[in-house]
């Protein structure tokens, strides 16, 4: 079963304005959270991550949100640029568990 | 300093074949990973391990194995390998102590 779901498999966003990719998780446990970035034909790469004590965190152009009691989170890209035109996924962990549970990743495409 | 580094980036192999896929990564770092892509899923864990010697299965090793004899190679076998091994394999490794997982290249395979 999976326990963390991205629901928009693609997101089309014009250059300049944001861009909001939403994930939900089932487990309640989870208490960290990751979204990596991925071209085609290379490797995952970490993006920007927060801990299940903070509700916010800011990292240049991206935003991660996270609300426990609703079990979900969101990355803000602001604002979107061609560059960011890949596959992200979203990923939670237990800390100090060391392994990671990945949603099935959104394809956002920023259009000139 | 490579990273995480793969072998081979692609290969095609016929049903009943076997292989081993090659994973180092020139970081120190204990934890490695060893994850499939299918298309349009996130990833999943096959195996992993938290040191030389010490393996573990994870959410989907049947038709897998792994050894860990050093910290920096993680090899991952295919026996009598089947369509539904088809996929993009990822190797990663971590830290003790941090949360984020460095990935490689991958390995696209093509079972037929």
């Amino acid at each position: 079963d999976q326990q963390v779901k991205q629901n928009s498999p693609s997101l089309s966003v014009q250059e300049g304005r944001i861009s909001i990719l939403n994930c939900d998780y089932t487990n309640s446990m989870f208490d960290y959270f990751l979204w990596y970035k991925k071209y085609p034909a290379e490797g995952p790469t970490f993006l920007i991550s927060i801990s299940s004590i903070k509700d916010k965190n800011e990292d240049g152009r991206f935003t991660v949100f996270l609300n426990k009691s609703a079990k979900h989170l969101s990355l803000h890209i602001v604002p979107s640029q061609p560059g960011d035109s890949a596959v992200y996924f979203c990923a939670a962990t237990l800390l100090n568990d060391y392994k990671l549970s990945f949603g099935a990743g959104t394809t956002v495409t920023v259009r000139a | 300093n490579a990273g995480v580094t793969q072998t081979p980036k692609f290969r095609i192999l016929k049903i009943g074949q076997s292989m081993t896929l090659q994973c180092t990564q020139d970081m120190n770092h204990n934890y490695m990973y060893w994850y499939r892509q299918d298309p349009g899923m996130g990833l999943k864990l096959i195996y992993y391990s938290v040191g030389a010697g010490i393996t573990d299965k994870g959410e989907v090793p049947n038709g897998y194995n792994v050894s860990r004899s050093t910290t920096e190679d993680f090899p991952l076998r295919l026996e009598l390998a089947a369509p539904s091994q088809t996929s993009v394999y990822f190797c990663a490794s971590l830290s003790a102590g941090q949360e984020t997982q460095y990935f490689g290249p991958g390995t696209r395979l093509l079972v037929l």
